[in-house]
């Protein structure tokens, strides 16, 4: 059975200061993994995707995640913080046993601080 | 740029009242869905559909759920008859086959469904 794990609850990041967000995943084939985000109010926005071809995976908005097979994990950074990312991002893996089904991680809430 | 819309934005019910929640997938995608968020829980899939029939659903969508697609543009969630733990945040969802992108789902905003 494939889930995600993600690891802090709530981040606080200072502007201009990296941020970093971790996900574990449990997989027995290898997954396909997405970053989406949701902003205060609004719809759930694919961040980025890692479906095999590059394990450094480029997303929206400065973002990229490193598939790491060996720590099966799949942090989610961004050199710099900017305001307009306070919001709550979420770790999401697609099951290898269901065409479209997601499952999704418990969510991470950055807040970021001037 | 296409994107997944969902009215209402917000909708309230009284227990036992039937309520549908409208969603219109991007034009040219052909597998939709339907997942849940209540408040301070995961995201959780509800159900999939292709080609006019359900393709997968959760334990949790029961006799009282049913999806349609009446025309060629809208996907419908019918809850007959509501309960206060449907409370809940509905996400719409569609993904289009074939090609880079087959994976990736694109969601809609949400209807937020409180029953009282």
């Amino acid at each position: 059975a494939q889930s995600v794990t993600q690891l802090d609850s709530h981040v606080s990041v200072s502007e201009g200061t990296p941020v970093l967000l971790r996900c574990n995943y449990s997989s027995s084939y290898s997954p396909s993994l997405f970053w989406y985000v949701q902003h205060p109010n609004k719809g759930l926005q694919l961040l980025l995707k890692y479906t095999s071809a590059a394990t450094l995976v480029k997303g929206i908005n400065g973002f990229e995640a490193e598939f790491k097979k060996s720590e099966t994990s799949f942090h989610l950074t961004k050199p710099s913080a900017h305001m307009s990312d306070a919001a709550e991002y979420f770790c999401v893996v697609r099951r290898t046993d269901s065409w479209g089904k997601l499952q999704f991680g418990a969510g991470t809430q950055v807040v970021v601080t001037p | 740029e296409p994107e997944v819309t969902q009215t209402p934005s917000h909708q309230v019910t009284q227990m036992g009242q039937e309520v549908i929640l409208r969603c219109v997938p991007i034009s040219n995608h052909l597998y939709f869905y339907w997942y849940r968020q209540i408040l301070g829980q995961k995201v959780e899939f509800l159900v999939s559909f292709y080609n006019n029939e359900i393709s997968e659903k959760s334990e949790i969508f029961d006799d009282q759920f049913s999806v349609e697609r009446p025309d060629g543009s809208n996907f419908t969630l019918k809850i007959r008859s509501t309960k206060l733990e449907d409370s809940a945040m509905y996400f719409c969802a569609s993904n289009q086959p074939g090609g880079t992108n087959t994976d990736t789902q694109y969601f809609g905003p949400g209807t937020r469904l409180t029953v009282l």
